[in-house]
């Protein structure tokens, strides 16, 4: 069965930084690119970032770049996005998720980052 | 870069057939078959209910189909259920800078 549970959520104030981690497992996770996707409260889904099987190339929405950071160890079965100099609209709840061909198709059930003074 | 348009709110009676669309560009609904739909419901995780345009995964019901004409995709659930209420989102791959889009979802009423 596949399980993505990501962790590392919470409140940090404006200008802070926070590491969200993603735990995979019930498929080899080294074979797939995975995602990072968010969604502020009573909100749409936004796409944040994706990494490729290797770590080789990364990609990331206009609103994170140059501020968020994606990376993974497939030894660990895990996915990271370190974010910095974070912004009250970054909050929102933190989803990983599977990417499969040119799509999403399995997603954990999220953590949620808060930022406010 | 602007997201994905669909209508803010659907709703149909049980059986009944609904519709529901999502408006791109030629960016990315227009120029690419990989549109996704997916189904949320209040504190839940997204689940995967239509990949490239059409497609279904293994367990969603056949109910469920995807359609795309032009720039606008678009999904269509049969013999709607009261446990079809949801909000619905739909995504495609974009050649802008911003290489995934989401529109800003739409919630379905069953009446």
């Amino acid at each position: 069965e596949v399980q993505l549970v990501e962790s590392g959520g919470g409140l940090v104030q404006p200008g802070g930084s926070l590491r969200l981690s993603c735990a995979a497992s019930g498929f080899t996770f080294s074979s797939l690119w995975m995602s990072w996707v968010r969604q502020a409260p009573g909100k749409g889904l936004e796409w944040v970032a994706n990494i490729k099987q290797d770590g080789g190339e990364k990609y990331y929405a206009d609103s994170v770049k140059g501020r968020f950071t994606i990376s993974r160890d497939n030894a660990k079965n895990s996915l990271y996005l370190q974010m910095n100099s974070l912004r009250a609209e970054d909050t929102a709840m933190y989803y990983c998720a599977r990417d499969q061909a040119f799509t999403r198709d399995y997603w954990g059930r999220g953590t949620l980052v808060t930022v406010s003074s | 870069q602007s997201a994905l348009t669909q209508p803010a709110s659907v709703s149909g009676s049980p059986g009944q057939s609904i519709t529901m669309s999502c408006i791109g560009t030629s960016r990315d609904v227009g120029g690419y078959n990989y549109v996704s739909w997916y189904q949320q419901f209040p504190g839940k995780a997204p689940k995967l209910m239509i990949y490239d345009v059409s497609n279904r995964p293994s367990g969603v019901s056949s109910r469920f189909s995807g359609s795309k004409s032009g720039n606008t995709a678009s999904l269509t659930i049969s013999g709607l259920q009261a446990e079809d209420e949801a909000d619905y989102y739909c995504s495609s791959y974009s050649s802008g800078s911003t290489h995934w889009l989401f529109g800003g979802g739409t919630k379905l009423t069953v009446l």
